[in-house]
Parts: structure tokens; sequence; C-alpha cells
């Protein structure tokens, strides 16, 4: 079946440490996205690519980094520069033919700081 | 100021009945598009569905239905018929067409938890 998967389900950083976040579609969509969601709260776009090779900052990029080298991939990471990274971490793609095309998400990845 | 407002943090309903969960906007564009997800507490973001600024009958999908209300800029979430699994947080976003229509970016509100009681 397509969809979106994001690996792990849940990850420890250490401080100081660089993780990354999977995340791989079989959507054939264009556009990808990274959200983030602290508790009780809504999602927060951090990182979104419309094509490859190209990505743009949200509205909380500082402390983030991504890539999108192909279609199907959009790895986050998460640096030793967030200082806060402990929340769950959503994943999205959307097709680019129209603008009722809703955000497909992946299930989600929670970072907790050991 | 927020784009998206839900004023309600929590609500609850009897199963069986129905269930309106409100979402204001703010937009200066003309054209925008809403939509509703769903976020049970696994975690996973689940499309309800969306409504166009300019359509021109309210959305409706199966037991969900969007009550549009434009000039109030409202577009708040119907559930009839609620059952037990309809428990979880429900999110209302928008996408506004402020980059010549080809961002596709959403901007959700802080959500409703939803509790539906036997």
């Amino acid at each position: 079946d397509g969809g979106i998967t994001q690996s792990p389900k849940y990850l420890f950083r250490k401080e100081g440490q660089n993780v990354t976040l999977s995340c791989e579609q079989n959507l054939n969509h264009d556009a990808m996205y990274w959200y983030r969601q602290d508790p009780g709260q809504g999602l927060r776009l951090i990182y979104y690519s419309q094509i490859v090779n190209d990505f743009q900052k949200g509205d909380i990029a500082e402390g983030y980094s991504v890539s999108r080298e192909k279609k199907e991939s959009f790895p986050l990471t998460v640096t030793s520069a967030q200082k806060n990274p402990t929340a769950f971490y959503l994943c999205a793609s959307s097709a680019r033919t129209g603008p009722n095309q809703p955000q497909h998400f992946g299930d989600g990845t929670r970072l907790s700081i050991l | 100021a927020q784009k998206i407002t839900q004023t309600q943090p929590g609500m609850f309903v009897q199963e069986k009945e129905a269930v309106t969960l409100d979402c204001t906007y703010d937009t200066s564009d003309q054209s925008y598009g809403l939509f509703w997800y769903k976020q049970p507490s696994s975690g996973e973001m689940i499309f309800l569905i969306y409504q166009g600024s300019y359509d021109e009958q309210n959305a409706t999908e199966g037991r969900y239905s969007l009550n549009f209300q434009k000039a109030r800029k409202s577009a708040n979430l119907v559930i009839s018929a609620s059952q037990l699994g309809d428990s979880a947080m429900y999110f209302c976003a928008m996408r506004e067409n402020n980059s010549g229509g080809s961002n596709y970016k959403l901007t959700f509100g802080k959500g409703t938890l939803l509790t539906v009681n036997p």
C-alpha cells in the first residue's frame, strides 16, 4: 500500500548529539513537510520541500536541518543547537496537482532527551 | 494573531448524538482552503474533510460535514451519530494562497479533544 513511513518510532538523544529522523513516501508526491507537535498543541512547520533539491524554512527551523536528494525521502536532522528537542515529529507529503490536495502523514517519531 | 482558532479545548458527546467542533480563521486571501484532521491517541493524523473558499456547497464526507460560513470566517466540523472510535483530537488547518498558488503549507489550530461517552 502507498503511504509514508517514519522511523524510528521512538528516539533518544544525548546532550550535544545530532540525530536524524527518517521519512520515506511511495505516494509519488512532490511536496514533503516536517512538523513538530508539543503536548496539547497543534502542529508547527519546521521545513518543507516542494521539489527535489529544494527546501524552505518553516516557522521554527532553528536547530534543524533537512535534505531532499530523492523525491521519496526527506530526512530531518535535529542538531545540538536545538535546545528543547523533546517533541512528537510528524512528516507529511502532498501532491501539487491542486490546492485541495490534503497532506498525508506518517505515524510520527517521539524524540526524548536522555 | 492566530490564524486558526479552536476555542474548545475539550468536548464531550454521548454516543449516537451529533457534535459540532468550532474553527474560526483569519486570512486576507480570497482563495484558501480549510482542512480537518483527526489525531487518535496513537498519534497519526487522519485527513477528514476539505472546504475550498470558492466552494458554494458545504463539504460532506460520510458522517462528517463542514458548516462553512465565509462571512464569519468559520468552518465548523459536524460529526453526526458519534461513535466511541471518534474519541480523538481534532485539528482545523488552513492553506493560504499567498505564494501564487504553488505553496501548499498548512497552518494548524491547537485542536479540540473530543470524548465520546457510551
